[in-house]
């Protein structure tokens, strides 16, 4: 199969940590993506995982991949009001077709 | 500057109308797509071009066609349109390359009626 699931929404307090979670199906994926879409707008690749490697930090964001289990996660730091957005990941399949999860709306507040 | 544009932004559409959703990119990418959004399903890719002058189906191609005359366009048309068309749809490109990153249009916001 190729589903990539992801929860609908998270809420989080400003200055605490959002922790966003993906499961996908396909062991074979050779590249993991998280995507940020903000409202009106299309999709920004934020960060993404080679299938090889378990964490990739990038300034406030990290990622972890657990192969294992299939699941992939998006650690921000720090959360701002500005990191309100929808986060999808997607998985990379035969090279040519992205396959994207159902979006996670991550919501900051005060 | 270089990006995807969109055309148009919005369009309300009466059922059974033909309707071409435009999609144009300066940045010489091979690979380009289209998927629809919809709340709770995420992006489903509808057609993709690896490269100009080919196409490719997606997970959901059936009631929409795609051509790709030359390098920067990428159209996608509504023959007949269906309520259930109703959807963001998002235009993207590629350089085509393994892990090269998508870079995505603004969307078209379609509602049929």
């Amino acid at each position: 199969g190729e589903d990539v699931e992801q929860s609908l929404f998270l809420s989080v307090r400003e200055g605490d940590s959002s922790v966003i979670n993906c499961t996908y199906t396909d062991s074979s994926s050779t590249y993991l993506y998280w995507y940020k879409q903000e409202p009106g707008a299309g999709l920004q690749l934020l960060t993404y995982i080679f299938s090889n490697m378990d964490m990739k930090q990038d300034q406030r964001l990290t990622v972890l991949l657990n192969k294992k289990d299939k699941h992939l996660s998006l650690r921000i730091a720090d959360t701002q009001t500005g990191d309100s957005a929808i986060y999808f990941c997607a998985e990379i399949l035969n090279t040519d077709k992205l396959i994207f999860g159902t979006g996670t709306r991550l919501q900051v507040f005060p | 500057i270089a990006g995807i544009t969109q055309a148009p932004t919005s369009q309300i559409l009466a059922a059974g109308r033909r309707m071409t959703l435009r999609c144009t990119q300066d940045m010489r990418h091979n690979a380009m797509y289209w998927y629809r959004q919809d709340l709770g399903l995420g992006l489903r890719l509808i057609h993709y071009s690896n490269t100009a002058g080919t196409t490719g189906k997606g997970e959901v191609p059936d009631g929409y066609s795609v051509s790709r005359a030359n390098t920067d366009d990428f159209p996608l048309t509504l023959a007949s349109a269906v309520p259930s068309q109703t959807s963001v749809y998002f235009c993207a490109s590629s350089d085509g390359t393994a892990n090269s990153p998508l870079h995505f249009g603004n969307g078209t916001r379609l509602t049929v009626t």
